[in-house]
């Protein structure tokens, strides 16, 4: 089984559309939770931390359901600029080390 | 914004070859990590460091590997004898000391083994 695992996309959405991503994690253990974009050849860019309570930055917003291991990523309002790769990302141990979903790639369209 | 940089942003190397690639994570993280990206394919870990010594790496990272943290501020990623598969980018990564700080990536070293 997989350890992070991400909707397989890609995604080919309107712009101005609502894009929502799910991620679902293995390890009960996990501790820190994190949505990074990629773009094509480029590194992984943090967008934003997924806190249990949830948070938003704009028209970006997530959500961390523990008891679930899901994690969600909802963007508003999407711009032709949000095309990317978007990675989930969770860390369990002390040395913080990263795992990294194979990500889901989102194509916005004029 | 402090930010990682690496060096070189490709470097092509024949299969066989020792290559070294460098980083300067940025200057008050403590934790820092070298992961690699195959073309089309997911981000792998390779390893972790910290306190001047690995804590953690991955089943990919074996005795052709090597990490170095020489003079404070460099952070080094050793190959040894090349393979073409070898071939990705590597992404170097560092943290700052609470734990649930994300970790910061350079623009990545692409390698090309020929």
């Amino acid at each position: 089984r997989k350890e992070v695992e991400q909707d397989p996309g890609p995604f080919n959405v309107p712009e101005g559309a609502t894009v929502a991503f799910n991620c679902t994690y293995s390890n009960s253990a996990s501790q820190s939770f994190f949505w990074y974009r990629q773009d094509c050849r480029k590194e992984p860019k943090l967008l934003m931390s997924v806190y249990s309570s949830g948070n938003e930055d704009g028209r970006f917003t997530a959500q961390l359901n523990r008891a679930s291991q899901y994690i969600s990523l909802l963007i508003r309002d999407s711009k032709l600029s949000d095309s990317a790769t978007y990675l989930c990302v969770v860390t369990m141990d002390s040395n913080y080390q990263l795992i990294w979903g194979a990500g889901t790639k989102l194509i916005i369209k004029p | 914004e402090p930010e990682v940089t690496q060096t070189p942003s490709h470097q092509v190397t024949q299969m066989g070859q020792e290559v070294i690639l460098r980083c300067v994570p940025i200057s008050n993280h403590l934790y820092f990590y070298w992961y690699r990206q195959i073309l089309g394919q997911k981000v792998e870990f390779l390893v972790s460091f910290y306190n001047n010594e690995i804590s953690e790496k991955s089943e990919i990272f074996d005795d052709q590997f090597s990490v170095e943290r020489p003079d404070g501020s460099n952070f080094t990623l050793k190959i040894r004898s090349t393979k073409l598969e070898d071939s990705a980018m590597y992404f170097c990564a560092s943290k700052g000391r609470q734990g649930n700080q994300p970790q910061h990536f350079g623009d990545g070293t692409r390698l090309s083994i020929l």
